[in-house]
């Protein structure tokens, strides 16, 4: 059974903080996957990896970064938090086919 | 850019009716189109998909169809019942390894 965990399923931060979210999967899979989920908005691409130390943007990847120095861990930086990024974050992974498992999601407030 | 169009936004249907959620995609190339379900405060769940090469599956009370030509598929769901209520968000397959996905539609059974 496939697992992906995020280290954190809530989190409160001041504008201007550094914060780091973590992802993890335990099923060797090869690309991994930072969405943030808004109301009406539907799961929107911040990043994603497709192998160690790879990193392509997706959407919308303006305030954020990531880093992938193991396969099974992928992180998403935000450098300077800021109100507008106050959202539900959802990691996500897959092997090389198509089907793709969700972490449980960390809702991030930014006050 | 890669684009899917998801409707209705919102839906609510009797128990025992169907519903009906219907995606359109911008690339034809695209040639895989999963659904996911996510129920509230929970992560999103794979519960069908198809594959180009189909024009329809079925999995119990849930079906999708595809129309390459008119670029769209849809999602059907029969004899709803109220663990059917769920946000649903459709994806297509961008490349070989990005999913590009809709706005969500908020299902809500009507016991």
């Amino acid at each position: 059974d496939v697992k992906v965990t995020q280290s954190s399923r809530y989190l409160v931060k001041r504008t201007g903080e550094k914060v780091f979210l973590e992802c993890v999967q335990d099923m060797d899979h090869e690309n991994m996957f930072w969405y943030r989920q808004d109301p009406g908005l539907g799961l929107r691409l911040i990043y994603f990896s497709y192998d160690v130390k790879m990193k392509e943007k997706g959407d919308i990847p303006e305030g954020y970064s990531v880093s992938r120095e193991k396969k099974e861990r992928f992180s998403l930086i935000l450098e300077s938090a800021s109100t507008n990024q106050t959202s539900m974050y959802l990691c996500a992974s897959k092997m090389g086919g198509e089907t793709q498992y969700f972490g449980p999601g960390t809702r991030l407030l930014v006050l | 850019g890669e684009n899917v169009e998801q409707h209705p936004s919102t839906l609510s249907v009797q128990e025992g009716d169907s519903a009906v959620i219907k995606c359109t995609y911008s690339d034809s190339a695209s040639n895989y189109f999963p659904w996911y379900k996510q129920e509230l405060g929970k992560r999103p769940q794979l519960i069908i998909d198809i594959r180009s090469n189909v024009g329809e599956k079925k999995d119990q009370r849930i079906a999708v169809t595809l129309n390459k030509t008119a670029k769209h598929f849809s999602l059907h769901i029969t004899e709803t019942q109220p663990e059917d209520s769920a946000v649903y968000f459709c994806a297509a397959l961008f490349g070989n390894e990005k999913l590009t996905f809709g706005t969500g539609t908020r299902l809500t059974i009507i016991p």
